[in-house]
Order: structure tokens, then sequence, then C-alpha cells
């Protein structure tokens, strides 16, 4: 089973734009990270927020993390069409070995 | 630096047909290794991980199995192949310092 769910599936925007993405999570954890995957290809660590951490940055990302909610949010600032992939939050679940990817949110960036 | 090798990058087996993927690591030493399958248009499952040589952990009961016969060499195999092991299979090891996971470039495996 899955340990995210990411919402919205799927995202389509215009260049210059800016997408957010959300994550929800079940169980309690000691960070979330943020993956990248462009099509067919394997994934991209982009960035994890520990659990006393409430906002990251990194270039034009943005992740917050809300544990009293379960949820975590992926903001990509003036997208631009190489943005387009598919991005994953993953979590621990159970021991610190095992990580569990999210469902996934497909973004297209238009020109 | 570290690298990670995962071939073939397609594959394409009949019905019962053995299987065998293999994965390597350079650079790092008692990785912690996986292995995930994805459907298309799906997110990951995990399939088997390891944190040490002959140490594997299954998550989903099914006809793969997976081994550990070096520290940095990773192996999924299958005596016999369903339609339904069809998918995108990828490989990852992990940065214990971190906690981050770093893919190979996965494996595309049609069973026709």
């Amino acid at each position: 089973s899955q340990q995210g769910e990411e919402d919205p599936q799927a995202l389509s925007i215009q260049e210059g734009e800016n997408a957010t993405m959300n994550c929800s999570y079940k169980t309690s954890i000691n960070n979330l990270q943020w993956y990248r995957q462009n099509s067919g290809r394997g994934l991209v660590h982009l960035i994890l927020i520990r659990s006393n951490e409430r906002e990251k940055h990194s270039g034009r990302l943005r992740v917050t993390l809300d544990t009293s909610k379960k949820s975590s949010s992926l903001l990509i600032t003036a997208s631009r069409a190489a943005d387009t992939a598919s991005y994953f939050c993953a979590t621990y679940t159970g021991t610190a070995s095992k990580l569990t990817f999210g469902t996934g949110t497909r973004l297209q960036v238009t020109l | 630096s570290q690298t990670i090798h995962q071939w073939p990058a397609t594959l394409v087996q009949p019905v019962g047909s053995p299987l065998s993927l293999e994965c390597t690591v350079e650079g790092t030493s008692n990785p912690n290794l996986y292995w995930y399958r994805q459907a298309a248009g799906r997110g990951l499952q995990l399939l088997f991980y390891s944190v040490g040589i002959g140490q594997i952990s299954s998550e989903v009961p099914q006809n793969l199995s997976a081994s550990r016969p070096q520290d940095r060499q990773f192996i999924l195999s299958s005596k016999k192949l369903l339609l339904s092991d069809s998918g995108f299979y990828l490989c990852a090891w992990k940065d214990t310092a971190g906690g981050k996971l770093f893919f190979g470039s996965g494996t595309q495996l049609s069973v026709l």
C-alpha cells in the first residue's frame, strides 16, 4: 500500500506559472522527501525536509511540512518546460530502511 | 563519486521464462539496496530491500526473488515470469548518512 497520496494526480500549467503539489501521509515520520522522474527514467532526489522543519527552499523549489496534518507541499516557482515530469513524495515507514513512495503528480508545463 | 549501474534497459520475455536483472553500485560500501517496480503511469511499489550481504527483506509476496551475493550487487530473479510481472523495474541505493535514495536508469520489462 502507498504511504503517501499526491494531489493532484495531474497538473498542466504554462511556462512561468507556479506549480503546487500536495502529499498526505499516514504514519509519523522523521523526514519526508520529494523526487522527480522524467518519463522512462529513474527518480532523482530533489529535497528532504525533517520532521522538525516547517519549510525548506532549494532554488526554485519550496517545500512545506505540516506534521499535525500529516501533509507536505512542493511548490515550483516560475516553471519551465524542462520541469515537465512526475513528482513523488516519499517517507520511511516501519523501519529506517523502507522508503515508501506516494502515487505521484504528473506535471506538464507548456510553452 | 558513487554510481549505480542497472541493466538491461529493456527486456522482452515470454511468459514462463526466467528472469535475472542485475544492479551494481560503485564508490560506496555497505549500502542499503532496493528493488522497486512501477506500473505504467503509477507509483513505485517496493519489492525488496537489503541492508547487507545475504540479508533480503521481501515486501510483496510474488514469484520474484532477490539476492545480494556481494556487497554492491543486487539481483532480481524469477523462475517463471507471469504477464503481471511486466513493468518498469528500478534499483536504488541509500545514502545512509542522509537517507536519500539514488536510482538506476531502470529496466522496462515486457512479458508477452
